[in-house]
Order: C-alpha cells, then structure tokens, then sequence
C-alpha cells in the first residue's frame, strides 16, 4: 500500500500563517490525485478539494474555495495545504488521501495532521 | 456542508446484523456515481472499508458488504463484533458541488 506521510501537529494564532504537508513514496505521484480532507473536533469528514500533481490542476470544494490553498512539488512528491491568515475555526485534524482517477475511492491516507489556532 | 444523510447512531448486539443508510440526490448518487464507505476507528485516519458500491478491498472482513438503489446506498454489518465499534462514512461525487467529492454526515456505530 502506498505511504503517505503528513507533517507534524502546528499550534499557531490567529492571523498567523501556516502550509503542512503530505509526501509520497510512491513513484506514480504524478498519476493520480491527492485530497484533502478535513474533520473538525468531534465532527465529521469534509472534502476540501483535490490536486492532480501531473498538472497541477487543482479542483476545490465550493465550501472551501479561497479558504486554503492546495498546490504540490513534484519534485518533492509532496502536496501542501495552506493559510495565509488563520482564523480558530480552521482547528482540525487534516488529511491527506489519494485517488487514482477523479472518481475513485480514497485508497491511501496519511496519518494527519492536528492543527490547533488559538490565542 | 454535507448532501449525503446518514443516521447519527445505530447499535447492536454482538452477532447481529446493522445497517448504515446514505441518502443521496439526483445530483450524486442519483446521478450515477459510485458510493464507497470508510471506517474510522478512535483517534486514527479513516480507511477504505467498501469502493465502488459494492466491493470490498483485500483484508476486509466479508461481514461487511455494500448496496446502492436510486439515491441511497447502505453498508451492512453481518455478525456484529467488538472491533467494529467506529464511526462509518459513505462517500461520493455531486455535479452541484461542481463534481466536488463530498462525504455522508457519518455514523457511530455502537456494539453493546
């Protein structure tokens, strides 16, 4: 099964800024999809939007769109999540998964990566 | 926001049967796209339990087994054990998220 390793837990403030991670160790990266999945505190999953790392297209939730900004380094094999002004409602856990094609089932996920914001 | 309803909470005996709905719309389900399930156990990142409406991935047990007509979809647990005590999501796609990914409100699944 393919590994995907996130970035380690981030307390930061309001306002702050902040880009996590998800890496590859795959050599398909380019071939498929990476999401992004949130899951507030004690509350269900949400699907922030998907990045095809061949192209970089990158396809958002409505809900979502110009709330965080997805974008890779294919050199890196890495997809990134990030803020540029944090507010206390982005505290949660994200994930990161990949999809083969558009459609397709999430296979692979990272372990996570625990946000906190807080004053 | 999520167009996928699923029930909050089923429980059940150990050995019983459950099943989880997801109720969907002409814009997801209804529009033709497959509907897979993840289960979420404490503190850990969801895996893959059921892809494309109906099968299962290598490793999962075959109590678990997925169903889709019309709008919905269901996930039902034969032979009830202590482990399967976890929260369940069905997931699909929908044309009015412009073709967004979009998950069900989850259930918690409680093993008595």
């Amino acid at each position: 099964e393919v590994q995907l390793v996130q970035s380690g837990a981030k307390v930061k403030k309001p306002g702050e800024s902040l880009k996590i991670s998800c890496q590859e160790f795959d050599d398909t990266f380019t071939n498929h999809w990476i999401a992004w999945v949130r899951q507030m505190p004690g509350k269900g999953l949400e699907w922030m939007g998907s990045i095809f790392p061949g192209d970089s297209e990158v396809r958002y939730s409505p809900s979502f769109q110009g709330q965080a900004i997805i974008s890779v380094d294919r050199s890196l094999r890495t997809a990134y999540l990030q803020w540029s002004s944090l507010r206390a409602s982005d505290t949660a856990v994200y994930y990161c998964a990949r999809h083969i094609a558009w459609k397709d089932p999430l296979k692979s996920w990272g372990q996570g990566t625990l946000v906190t914001v807080s004053s | 926001q999520s167009e996928l309803t699923q029930p909050p909470s089923v429980s059940g005996a150990p050995g019983q049967r459950v099943t989880i709905s997801c109720t969907g719309s002409s814009s997801n389900i209804g529009a033709g796209y497959r509907v897979h399930w993840y289960q979420q156990l404490p503190g850990t990142a969801p895996k893959l339990l059921i892809y494309d409406d109906t099968n299962r991935p290598s490793g999962v047990p075959d109590r678990f087994s997925g169903s889709k007509s019309g709008t919905s979809a269901s996930l039902a647990i034969t032979g009830l054990q202590a482990e399967d005590e976890a929260d369940y999501y069905c997931q699909s796609y929908d044309t009015g998220l412009s073709g967004s990914g979009v998950f069900g409100t989850g259930t918690k699944v409680t093993v008595l």
